[in-house]
């Protein structure tokens, strides 16, 4: 695709629901990294595939957090049992390849847990 | 590890005043270095980086950084600012051979006219 998508945009949801957001990084991009944005705390990088593979998953919060990828593309981020604290921007990024090419973001999906 | 450190979390300025946002980095070896832009309720988009080479890295929209290696900076400027460059903007470092981008907190620049 033209661009990074992410869905959805918006999802608000009951504590201790499960939920399921979308990424499809642009054609061909084999590098794939989800961050979450909350007010005040900047990124934080939670897991980077590398194709279907995710060599560092070091920033997923606990394990109630878990991501996917399948055939290279189209990667999924569950969260088990939302918390209140689980509100934040996700934001999805992809790179034609590693290291020192251009990462480009998609807009991002709002989880709002009440 | 790497970390990257953004001093300010605001830095207000009038239009068409020069500013720069600073940013500083902990690594052991080289890095690859990164400016990003958010403009309100939109994603990041890359500004300018910084691989090898010259020390002085132009962007786009009028935007510039200096790599410092000796202070471990990667000062981002610009010599007049619009109302129009009103966002928050991330440093990023990345490890060669260590594909993670570290971000830093950002820096929310508001511009007045």
């Amino acid at each position: 695709g033209a661009g990074v998508s992410q869905s959805p945009s918006n999802k608000v949801t009951e504590k201790g629901k499960d939920v399921e957001l979308r990424c499809d990084p642009i054609s061909g991009h084999t590098a794939l990294y989800w961050y979450r944005q909350s007010l005040g705390q900047g990124l934080e990088f939670l897991i980077y595939f590398q194709g279907n593979s995710a060599p560092d998953k070091s920033g997923l919060p606990s394990d109630r957090f878990s991501a996917e990828r399948t055939g290279g593309s189209v990667s999924t981020l569950t969260i088990q049992r939302t918390q209140q604290e689980d509100s934040a921007v996700y934001l999805c990024a992809s790179r034609r390849e590693t290291r020192n090419t251009e990462a480009f973001f998609g807009q991002g999906t709002r989880l709002t847990v009440v | 590890a790497q970390s990257v450190t953004q001093l300010d979390s605001q830095v207000p300025v009038f239009e068409e005043a020069p500013v720069e946002l600073r940013c500083n980095y902990s690594s052991s070896v080289s890095v690859y270095l990164f400016w990003y832009v958010q403009y309100p309720n939109q994603g990041l988009q890359l500004l300018l980086k910084y691989l090898s080479g010259s020390t002085l890295v132009k962007g786009i929209n009028g935007f510039e950084a200096e790599f410092n290696k000796s202070q471990t900076s990667f000062h981002l400027r610009k010599p007049s600012v619009h109302i129009s460059d009103t966002a928050e903007y991330f440093c990023a470092v990345s490890l060669p051979g260590y594909s993670t981008l570290t971000f830093g907190k950002g820096t929310m620049l508001l511009v007045s006219p």
